[in-house]
């Protein structure tokens, strides 16, 4: 049974490190994608970037600067670290698997995040 | 960057109507189009993905179609667990951009 968790901080402060991690269960993290989506109020839904299976990494220009995936695959666990928090950064980070034709088809439960002070 | 308009922003249906949700891109996406499904509370869940292919387990009403920049979400015979905000997004340049979601309510 394929199984995603993301477990976060839930309140950040201004200026510092957002840190989530998602395990996974069920597949292997060496034959999938992995992305990363929030929900914020401001802007909805945003894709953030991803993690090829080999290990590579893409991520959206809008993030790029601050924002950093990785993976621990003996852990089976994909990491999210992005820098520099502002209040508009608070929402719901999901990580997903992504299929072969490039869509989501599993999500965690999602990390509610609050930066706030 | 593509941006993905969707229409209309919310949506008022009663039980076994038949709905349409529009989405419309920026440029051509040729088909790149998935359409994701989020209850309250709980997160995205794909229905559909290439515009028009139906994910497993999802019910025979939902139906997807469109190509180049113009398409379109269709549910058949409105349920009560339907009632949920519909996102489209397209899957087919980065940065991956999404519909701002259309929230489906009963009447």
């Amino acid at each position: 049974q394929v199984q995603l968790k993301e477990t976060g901080p839930g309140l950040v402060q201004p200026t510092q490190t957002l840190s989530i991690t998602c395990t996974v269960s069920g597949f292997s993290l060496t034959s999938y994608y992995m992305q990363w989506v929030r929900q914020t109020p401001g802007k909805g839904l945003e894709w953030m970037g991803f993690i090829r299976s080999g290990g590579s990494t893409e991520y959206n220009s809008e993030f790029k600067s601050r924002l950093s995936i990785s993976r621990d695959t003996s852990k089976n666990q994909v990491f999210l670290k992005m820098n520099s928090l502002k209040t508009e950064d608070t929402g719901v980070y999901y990580c997903a698997r992504i299929t072969t034709v490039g869509v989501m088809d599993a999500w965690g439960q999602g990390a509610s995040v609050t930066v706030s002070s | 960057d593509i941006q993905m308009t969707q229409s209309p922003a919310s949506l008022s249906a009663s039980l076994g109507e038949t709905v349409t949700i529009e989405c419309l891109a920026s440029e051509d996406i040729y088909s790149n189009l998935a359409w994701y499904q989020q209850k309250p509370g709980k997160s995205p869940q794909l229905l559909i993905y290439y515009a028009n292919s139906l994910n497993d387990g999802v019910p025979s009403r939902f139906s997807g179609s469109g190509s180049g920049t113009q398409y379109s979400l269709k549910i058949n015979s409105l349920q009560s667990e339907d009632v949920s905000i519909y996102f489209c997004q397209q899957n087919y340049d980065s940065p991956y951009t999404f519909g701002a979601g259309t929230k489906l309510e009963l009447k």
